[in-house]
């Protein structure tokens, strides 16, 4: 069973720094992995989708790294603003043998970003 | 772009009583996935469709049930409610492909308050 973990689980920094989130997943059998930004009581976001094949994805300020044989993933957020502040969420799709892939979330990394 | 919509975005039920959400998916995505989401918790997978059968089925209690229509719509019915089912309810489409998996498109969610 696909277990996904986040570390830190919260995080807070001052305006302007540089962060680095971490995602590990324990099966590396997978087809991509998926960041997620969740704002309090709002719906998901999409940020970034790595496929299996990529090293890692670009996306603004955003970075995610994925290096599949270590089960793990890293979204590098540069020059880090208020407006950032939210948990984020990583997940990657297993199949339980039908033809739809459903997603295993981690638990997400709270950020504050503090002016 | 069309997203995924979602209705309706806040519903409160007393216990033991019924409820319905609805997922309309992107145009032409052929996949609907439902996750629960509660207080501080990660979301998880319930029940997913494809070409409206049921394609693979988690953690749903019983007294859930979700079907998906001609129109690619899907349903997700909620009967004899409990105040654990308070959650935020999101669904997702995708469309299917044969040689990968895609990015899953989150709609904004359904606020189930059961009281």
């Amino acid at each position: 069973k696909q277990e996904v973990t986040q570390i830190p689980a919260a995080l807070s920094v001052p305006e302007g720094e540089n962060l680095v989130l971490n995602c590990s997943f324990t099966d590396s059998a997978i087809y991509n992995l998926q960041w997620f930004r969740q704002d309090p009581g709002k719906g998901l976001t999409s940020l970034l989708l790595i496929q299996s094949s990529q090293r890692e994805q670009t996306s603004g300020r955003l970075n995610a790294s994925l290096d599949k044989s270590s089960g793990r993933s890293t979204l590098y957020i540069a020059a880090s603003q208020p407006g950032d502040s939210a948990t984020y969420l990583c997940a990657v799709p297993s199949n339980s043998g039908g033809s739809n892939y459903k997603l295993t979330f981690g638990k997400g990394t709270l950020l504050t970003v503090n002016p | 772009a069309a997203g995924v919509i979602q209705s309706p975005r806040h519903l409160i039920k007393e216990k033991r009583e019924t409820a319905t959400l609805k997922c309309y998916p992107i145009p032409r995505h052929d996949t609907v996935y439902w996750y629960q989401q509660g207080p501080g918790q990660d979301p998880q997978f319930l029940i997913s469709f494809y070409e409206k059968m049921q394609s693979d089925k988690g953690s749903i209690p019983d007294r859930f049930s979700a079907q998906q229509f001609s129109d690619y719509h899907s349903e997700l019915n909620m009967s004899s409610l409990e105040l654990g089912d308070s959650a935020l309810y999101f669904c997702a489409s995708s469309p299917l492909r044969e040689d990968s998996t895609d990015t899953q498109y989150f709609g904004p969610g359904t606020r189930l308050t059961v009281l």
